[in-house]
């Protein structure tokens, strides 16, 4: 099984609201990763969590809160966020090697839509 | 600071043709790995090819191939017999302790 499952798959919400995106994997990868994709720009790195624990924050505003549960998944807690956060959150998996991380699996994104 | 630079923007070839996308790197890690991912309309972000930064032998994934020059810090990616379903956003990616990527590469294949 070589996938991540991310859902929803579509999320509309209001300034005010609270929402949580989810992430999946049975891969058995400890390295997990959220993104943040603008319209034809590359992903923008936002957390990394190695074995369950935060390990990189790239300066991320304090609406989003990532939260790793278990090594199968991550959460992103949304509160409060501005429409210039609308963008396709990607969520992917990899492993941990000597050598670096090795590649990454990605699910199939969120779009998110702040009205 | 690890950076990835793709120099070109867009680029447009004929069905059957051979393309080169271009990709230069810079880090300060001794072990890491490369990438280029593929990304379609459909927004899926699909790897299409990986090198080890310790190995010297490039590599070949069928109709895709790479040019891993260590000392220049470039990672080139050849497809060959481009096909139709190649037409995507390329992206190529570099990790040490986590993965970032370059600003792309839109390449459209023409029938």
């Amino acid at each position: 099984d070589t996938e991540v499952t991310q859902t929803p798959k579509h999320l509309v919400m209001g300034m005010t609201n609270k929402k949580s995106l989810k992430c999946e994997q049975h891969m058995g990868h400890r390295a997990m990763y959220w993104y943040k994709q603008k319209a034809k720009k590359p992903p923008e790195l936002m957390f990394v969590y190695s074995y369950e624990k935060l390990s990189i924050n790239e300066s991320v505003p304090s609406r989003f809160s990532p939260e790793c549960p278990n090594s199968s998944l991550l959460n992103l807690h949304l509160h409060a966020l501005q429409p210039e956060d609308s963008a396709l959150y990607l969520c992917a998996s990899s492993q941990e090697s000597g050598r670096g991380h090795t590649e990454a699996f990605f699910g199939q994104g969120t779009r998110l839509t702040v009205v | 600071a690890q950076t990835v630079t793709q120099s070109q923007p867009e680029m447009s070839v004929q069905e059957a043709e051979t393309v080169t996308l271009s990709c230069t790197y810079d880090t300060s890690e001794s072990n890491y790995y490369l990438f280029w991912y593929k990304q379609p309309p459909s927004r899926q972000m699909i790897l299409v090819i990986r090198q080890e930064a310790y190995k010297q032998q490039n590599a070949t994934e069928n109709r895709f191939s790479v040019n891993f020059q260590k000392a220049a810090k470039s990672f080139s990616l050849k497809i060959s017999d481009s096909q139709l379903g190649d037409t995507a956003m390329y992206f190529c990616a570099l990790s040490p302790d986590k993965i970032i990527f370059g600003k792309g590469t839109r390449l459209h294949i023409l029938p």
